[in-house]
């Protein structure tokens, strides 16, 4: 079974600042996503970045970039230039190709200070 | 484009009751998931539907069951309510084709509280 693991339960920023988040996942597969969800206190998800498995190329969405590095199964979150707005509960999460369910790690609470 | 709308917001129920969850999908995405949220598990995965038919499970008791209609509407039925269950549910939308994996874009969830 995929598992997907935060290891930092708690991180805080100061705005203007980077700051990164981890991730580790275990599959056996070798073709699928991986992705970073926002969750605000409004509750409602909202993706951040998608990066696909067979892509070597890291991605980026403006202030927002990866660095995946399949062998050791590592998927960190850099968010750079952090704003207030960026406060939220981030996950992590892996979807397997040819499947619909997203698995989830456990969250990291990221604390934005002025 | 509407979002994925999920009804109501907010619910309270008692222990041995059961409550169904509603699901608008964004117009034209034909798969809708389920998850739920608690403080101690996180978010777990509940079923997918997929034109009518569920296409994926879960790890639930069968106390949780779901339906989609043919218009993609989907809802989620707890039987026999327990204290456990009290959580977010949240129900994500995708066009479901699996050519290649889409955005699942996320409604606000249903706080669902039994006492």
């Amino acid at each position: 079974a995929q598992t997907v693991t935060q290891s930092q339960p708690e991180m805080s920023v100061q705005e203007a600042e980077t700051v990164t988040l981890s991730c580790t996942y275990d599959t056996s597969e070798s073709d699928y996503y991986l992705f970073w969800y926002k969750q605000p206190p409004s509750r409602q998800m909202i993706l951040v970045i998608r990066q696909e498995a067979y892509k070597q190329q890291n991605a980026t969405e403006n202030r927002f970039s990866v660095n995946f590095q399949k062998a050791a199964k590592s998927f960190s979150l850099k968010i750079s230039d952090s704003q207030l707005g960026d406060a939220a509960m981030y996950f992590c999460a892996y979807e397997w190709t040819s499947g619909s369910r997203l698995t989830f790690g456990e969250g990291t609470q990221l604390t934005v200070n002025p | 484009k509407a979002g994925v709308t999920q009804t109501p917001r907010y619910l309270i129920k008692t222990r041995g009751q059961q409550v169904t969850l509603s699901c608008s999908p964004i117009s034209g995405h034909r798969s809708v998931s389920w998850y739920q949220q608690t403080p101690g598990q996180g978010l777990q995965f509940l079923f997918e539907y997929f034109s009518e038919t569920q296409r994926n499970k879960g790890n639930f008791p069968g106390r949780f069951s779901g339906r989609q209609f043919s218009n993609s509407r989907s809802e989620m039925n707890v039987s026999t309510l327990e204290l456990g269950d009290s959580a977010l549910y949240l129900c994500a939308s995708s066009p479901g084709n699996r050519v290649r994996s889409t955005e699942a874009f996320f409604g606000q969830g249903t706080r669902l509280t039994v006492v």
